[in-house]
Parts: structure tokens; C-alpha cells; sequence
């Protein structure tokens, strides 16, 4: 069962055009955590959010975890090639430890230049 | 500081044999947790380890186990390979608490063959 569905899987887009990237659960999540992985290496993380309704902001980025904490977007502004790579949501549990982050698929972006 | 480390990074192995899979912690940190990420998928959680003992696991059978040591390094062992085994293996470590982040190696690449 995927709890964390990601979307669109898939996207490719032009240098300087925007986008947003959506993940989005039935499940209720006391944080969720966004990644990027770039080709033979590992997830880096990008943000936490943890209140509901809460924006964050990181350069060109903005994150957004939803008011009842079941989903988050990504919106990213003016995409450069250095963007391209997978980005992944991944939730923790209400009431759990940091022990089982559960992951989505992930939304693959190329930004051609 | 001394980022996550992970040994090999590709492996070839023949359906059932086993494999045991290396991990370094990021110093200062004393959890180490083990993702599987089969092509076109999200991490997996497989298992957590904390002060050396399993702090948690995911739905993979007995025949993934692992192993914590004194300097917070980690194992990975999986034994009578599957087809279906072959994926990337990637070693976390944090610090136990919650909405630690998570920080990823490299992975292991496995192929079962």
C-alpha cells in the first residue's frame, strides 16, 4: 500500500518556467520531509515541515505541508538545470519515532536548458 | 565531519547466496537505519538500529537482518538472495528523536542474477 502518492511522476520543463509538485496521503502525519536524489547517490533533504498550513522557503523553493497534515507541495520558481533530479516526500508517523520515514515514489524533473 | 559511507558500491551476486552490506554513521550520530529502492520506486524502510539493538522494522523477512556496532557503524546482511532483491540499499544515520533528519549514503547497487 503506497500511503504517500506523488505527482506527476513525471515532469519536464524548460529553464526559467515554474512548477509544483504535489504529495498528498489519506493518512495524517505529525512531519513530513521533502528530498532531492540526483543519479547514483543518495536522498539529500531539502526541508522539514511539521505544522499544519506551515510554508517554508529555501531560495527558489517553497514547501507548503497542508492544514490537516495529510499533503504537501513543492513549488519551484524560475527552474534552473541544477534542479533536475528525483524529489521525494516522505512522512513520519503521528505518535512514531524518527524510525520509519515511509516514502513516495517520487516525481522526476528534467529542466532542459 | 565525516559524511555516511557506504561499501561496496555495486555488487553482483547469484540468486541464493548471501551478501553483507557496510555502513559508517554520520559522526555524532547513533541511528542507523536501512532503506531498500528498487528501480522507479521510493525508498523502503527495512529496519532501524539504535545502541546496537533493532529499533524497529519494516515488512522484509527474517532472512534481511543487520547488525549495529559500539561505534554506531552498521550491516546489512540478506541471505538466499531473490531475483527480486536487486536494488539499491541505502544506509541512514540520525540522531534518535523526533523529526531527526535523516542523512542518506550513497547506497549500495545490487544485482541478483
Amino acid at each position: 500500500t503506497q500511503l504517500l502518492e506523488q505527482s506527476p511522476q513525471f515532469l519536464s520543463i524548460q529553464e526559467g518556467e515554474n512548477l509544483t509538485v504535489y504529495c498528498n496521503s489519506s493518512s495524517v502525519f505529525s512531519s513530513l520531509q521533502w528530498y532531492r536524489q540526483e543519479p547514483g547517490e543518495g536522498p539529500v533533504l531539502l526541508v522539514t515541515v511539521v505544522t499544519g498550513g506551515e510554508v517554508k522557503k529555501l531560495k527558489r523553493l517553497t514547501f507548503q505541508f497542508g492544514d490537516a497534515r495529510k499533503d504537501s507541495s513543492l513549488h519551484i520558481t524560475a527552474a534552473q538545470t541544477g534542479d533536475t533530479g528525483l524529489y521525494l516526500c516522505a512522512g513520519e508517523k503521528a505518535g512514531g519515532s524518527n524510525y520509519k520515514l515511509t516514502f513516495g515514489k517520487g516525481t522526476l524533473l528534467t529542466v532542459n536548458p | 565531519e565525516t559524511g555516511v559511507t557506504q561499501s561496496p558500491t555495486h555488487l553482483i551476486k547469484t540468486r541464493g547466496q548471501q551478501v553483507t552490506l557496510r555502513c559508517s554513521s554520520q559522526s555524532g550520530h547513533n541511528t542507523v537505519s536501512w532503506y531498500q529502492q528498487a528501480l522507479g520506486q521510493g525508498p523502503q524502510f527495512i529496519f532501524q538500529y539504535y545502541r546496537e539493538e533493532e529499533n524497529g522494522r519494516g515488512n522484509f523477512p527474517p532472512r534481511f537482518s543487520g547488525l549495529q556496532f559500539p561505534n554506531y557503524s552498521s550491516e546489512l546482511n540478506v541471505n538466499a538472495l531473490e531475483l527480486d532483491d536487486s536494488a539499491l540499499y541505502l544506509c541512514a544515520s540520525s540522531l534518535r528523536s523526533v523529526s531527526s533528519p535523516l542523512h542518506f549514503g550513497n547506497g549500495t547497487r545490487l544485482t541478483v542474477t
